[in-house]
């Protein structure tokens, strides 16, 4: 069965250090997100991106965090500059088609990246 | 807004009783609701999710849901608890005019034989 995968697993890095986090969706979908989960917190949308563009960001998504499409298969998250409280997990997703208007298309996630910044 | 309430972070039940996970969500429009699993070092997974239409939900590995919009719930039950069930469970609501699924804390799941 497809699956998203992300990697690293875990990433370690000092404040103020850019990381990039890697997802493959799944290869027929076209609408990817990530959320994060501090942890023992609630996980969190952070961003939806479609046909090379963002489609909604939440006000967790500043300047510091952008997404791309590099090519064909993969979907980024980097965080420019690091800060102590990016720690968490951050979750990938994908889903064959858009999540709006109306539509419940299920949202695949990957197994995650667990960010530690020291 | 739109949130999501599980009540409990932890459920411990014995091999074969009933497993009864509590959500109840608030939204100002109707809601799409979802219930994830997600088990140890894994991604999360969908369980079933609630579209406006049949109020009970079957989804996978025997759970189900129900959507009652007098009390605002849609909480997960299995009639008898197996010990793969042990994960931690998530309910999420999303409503027609966003991207974004909004997740409750989670529940974990214990199963004792």
């Amino acid at each position: 069965e497809p699956e998203v995968t992300q990697t690293p697993s875990h990433q370690v890095t000092q404040m103020g250090q850019e990381v990039i986090l890697r997802c493959v969706p799944i290869s027929n979908h076209l609408y990817f997100y990530w959320y994060r989960q501090i942890l023992g917190q609630k996980v969190e949308f952070l961003v939806s991106f479609y046909n090379n563009e963002i489609s909604e960001k939440s006000e967790i998504f500043d300047d510091q965090f952008s997404v791309e499409r590099p090519d064909g298969s993969n979907f980024t998250l980097k965080i420019r500059s690091t800060k102590l409280e990016d720690s968490a997990m951050y979750f990938c997703a994908s889903s064959e088609r858009g999540p709006r208007p109306g539509s419940t298309d299920t949202q695949y996630f990957g197994p995650g990246t667990r960010l530690t910044v020291l | 807004a739109q949130s999501v309430t599980q009540l409990g972070s932890h459920v411990s039940v014995s091999e074969g009783a009933l497993v009864l996970l509590r959500c109840n969500y608030s939204s100002s429009v109707p809601p799409y609701l979802f219930w994830y699993v997600q088990y140890p070092n894994q991604g999360l997974q969908l369980l079933l999710k609630y579209t406006s239409a049949a109020t009970l939900v079957k989804g996978i590995n025997g759970f189900e849901a129900e959507f009652k919009k007098s009390e605002t719930s849609f909480h997960l039950t299995k009639p008898s608890a197996h010990m793969s069930d042990a994960a931690e469970y998530f309910c999420a609501v999303k409503s027609y005019n966003t991207d974004k699924l909004i997740f409750g804390t989670g529940t974990r799941l214990q199963v004792f034989p």
